[in-house]
């Protein structure tokens, strides 16, 4: 059971570049999340979503963009790197919603310089 | 404000004691639900404990147990006979509006042998 894999597990990015952070569940999860996590702190929501072709904000949101367009696959999207992401990054899925235990990916290290 | 305030920085116990980590939060709904994680070197994530804000009796699992006091917004952990296993950051977080998860700044953990 491959459980949430992200990937890449680490990237570099340069000011202004773009990526594409890919997140991918196989347990038929119908809600899944995105979250950052900066050096010494909790994690903060980014985007989530309730389901294929629905997705809302978080805590978070700006400089970022989420699709959801197959219950598997949640991916992140950053357009213009900034140094202020740099960050790990770490997609999470869950069964359902409120007390519901939520499966963490292994997380993505991006650095931006 | 929706907040997680984990007061203790950092914390160590000897192998086979108990610890007790602390919680508070702040925030205006009423029905929420509130979690422990885990997050070992290996930067994975792992559920600990999970309490539903509307009820009185305090979530255990195993060697875990919470001291949930709603009207003081306090939530801490126990940790029973600690193990070496149990070295980690630890994260306070609660789930609002059933999908708005907000963490804390997280406790790093030491057990010592």
């Amino acid at each position: 059971n491959a459980g949430v894999t992200q990937t890449p597990k680490f990237r570099i990015l340069k000011i202004g570049q773009s990526m594409t952070l890919q997140c991918a569940q196989d347990m038929n999860h119908n809600y899944m999340y995105w979250y950052r996590q900066d050096p010494g702190m909790g994690l903060k929501l980014i985007y989530y979503s309730v389901g294929a072709g629905i997705t809302d904000k978080g805590e978070v949101p700006n400089g970022y963009n989420v699709s959801r367009s197959t219950t598997e696959d949640f991916p992140l999207r950053l357009e213009l790197a900034a140094p202020s992401q740099t960050s790990v990054y770490f997609c999470a899925s869950s069964y359902g919603a409120g007390s519901q235990p939520q499966h963490f990916g292994d997380g993505t290290r991006l650095s931006i310089l | 404000a929706q907040t997680v305030t984990q007061s203790q920085p950092e914390m160590s116990v000897q192998e086979a004691e108990t610890v007790t980590l602390s919680c508070t939060y702040d925030t205006s709904e009423n029905n929420y639900y509130l979690f422990w994680y885990k997050q070992p070197p290996s930067r994975q994530m792992i559920l600990v404990i999970r309490q539903e804000a509307y009820k009185q009796q305090n979530a255990t699992e195993n060697r875990f147990s919470v001291n949930f006091q709603k009207a003081a917004k306090s939530f801490s952990l126990k940790i029973s006979d600690s193990q070496l296993g149990d070295t980690a950051m630890y994260f306070c977080a609660f789930m609002i509006n059933n999908n708005d998860m907000r963490f804390g700044a997280g406790t790093r953990l030491t057990v010592k042998p």
